[in-house]
């Protein structure tokens, strides 16, 4: 069975620029969160979604948003991009959205973007 | 794939020895902890978990214990391998609601032969 499948993995854009990146879940997963991980930090919330309902967001501006589709795929979308948003950008995806014993997070290998 | 622990500090433990990472958490609302192992390239992979009102749980070569009081966390493996080499790290959520987890900074693990 294929995981977390993000697209692309690499990607360098100039400050001011707009970004999309994207996120397929494993089958059957109906909930996709969105991590950035800063080089040499874990990794950081800043999305979840939930059968195409946003269920959570992290302390990030509103440059980021993120929507998910009907066949559970995801976008994160960043506007007017910064050289602060180069970073790993993570997706995970799980059965609920409720981590527990019961319903483990899996990640994506993750879009390594660098901003210029 | 860069290395996501280039700054992070460092365990260099001998192939075989055992190895213990630590972690503190910071919320102490949250009751449910997970360790993650990320190499190079690649995204967080679950190692184990625990619930808060458990202080231990073993896993195959892993064990992790939970002290409350002082809210740390440590990962314990078993005759390290050279294919433990990663970063470590520990993640915290309080249980229900939605999938936020907060990671805490990492330790790098090298494993020398």
């Amino acid at each position: 069975d294929a995981g977390v499948t993000q697209s692309p993995t690499h990607l360098i854009k100039t400050r001011g620029q707009h970004v999309t990146l994207r996120c397929s879940p494993i089958s059957g997963h109906k909930s996709v969160s969105w991590y950035q991980q800063v080089l040499g930090q874990g990794p950081q919330f800043i999305f979840q979604y939930y059968e195409k309902e946003e269920r959570g967001r992290g302390n990030f501006p509103d440059r980021f948003s993120a929507r998910q589709f009907p066949n559970y795929s995801s976008e994160l979308n960043v506007n007017a991009l910064l050289l602060g948003d180069s970073a790993l950008y993570l997706c995970a995806s799980s059965y609920f959205g409720v981590t527990d014993f019961n319903e483990k997070l899996f990640f994506g290998s993750g879009t390594q973007l660098s901003v210029l | 794939g860069e290395s996501v622990g280039l700054h992070l500090p460092t365990l260099s433990v001998q192939e075989g020895d055992n190895s213990i990472i630590n972690c503190a958490y910071s919320n102490s609302a949250s009751d449910y902890f997970i360790w993650y192992k990320q190499e190079s390239g690649k995204g967080p992979q679950f190692i184990i978990d625990i619930r808060s009102n458990m202080d231990k749980r073993q896993g195959q070569r892993v064990t992790v214990l939970l002290n409350k009081t002082v809210k740390h966390l440590s990962l314990q493996i078993a005759a390290t391998q050279p294919g433990d080499s990663a970063v470590y790290f520990c993640a915290e959520k309080i249980t229900g609601g939605y999938n936020k987890l907060i990671f805490g900074a990492g330790t790098r693990l090298a494993v020398h032969p």
